[in-house]
């Protein structure tokens, strides 16, 4: 079945450091990827998205790029800040749901930035 | 307000009792889902619900039965809870522009 495998947390920046997160995928097809974020005690909020190869997610100073020939959708940003303190989620659609978009997730990567 | 509600936001229960968790939104969507989410295993899929009439099980809805009230309402029950469906369960709605999740419901079983 799909899957979505992250780079194992916590990760701990300094601020205006540089941020990768790695996120490899599993699925049949050309499946949508997504970054979600998750602030302490809220929900998942879409961060950014990417639906077809070579595409180029972006949002918030956040980046991804959809790489099929590696199967990967890495987080980067050049400069973080404290307030991106969160955990982060890749995440696919696999295009065989059609209308349903139900949701593969990795397993999550907490991120904490120290002033 | 929220456009996806959960109530309540954290519920502790004994084990063997029945526990209902209540979600509804306002964005108008047909599509809702209800997902766990455990310690490093992300959020994965108990039911879903494609309309008022049809419901689907995810990847892990052994112990869970869902109801779907209507457009706006989808309720998760556990209908004899055990501890090791602690968890954080967060509900979410769906339509073309992406999928949009309540604020999750902190569920601790004693």
């Amino acid at each position: 079945g799909d899957s979505v495998t992250q780079m194992e947390g916590p990760v701990t920046l300094s601020e205006e450091a540089f941020l990768t997160i790695n996120c490899t995928y599993t699925a049949t097809g050309y499946p949508s990827l997504f970054w979600y974020v998750q602030y302490p005690g809220e929900g998942l909020q879409l961060l950014l998205k990417a639906t077809k190869a070579d595409d180029k997610g972006s949002n918030k100073g956040f980046e991804a790029t959809y790489r099929k020939e590696t199967t990967s959708f890495h987080l980067e940003k050049g400069s973080v800040q404290v307030s991106d303190s969160a955990v982060y989620f890749c995440a696919l659609t696999p295009l065989s749901s059609g209308s349903a978009r139900q949701l593969t997730f990795g397993s999550g990567t907490q991120l904490t930035v120290l002033p | 307000d929220a456009d996806v509600t959960q109530t309540p936001r954290n519920r502790i229960t004994k084990t063997g009792k029945r526990i209902m968790l209540e979600c509804s939104q306002t964005k108008g969507h047909d599509r809702m889902y209800w997902y766990r989410q455990d310690p490093g295993l992300g959020l994965r899929l108990i039911y879903y619900s494609f309309d008022v009439k049809d419901i689907n099980k995810g990847e892990i809805s052994d112990g869970y039965s869902v109801s779907r009230q209507a457009q706006a309402k989808f309720s998760l029950s556990l209908e004899s809870a055990i501890p090791n469906q602690t968890a954080l369960y967060f509900c979410a709605t769906s339509d073309f522009q992406g999928t949009f999740f309540g604020q999750g419901t902190r569920l601790t079983v004693v």
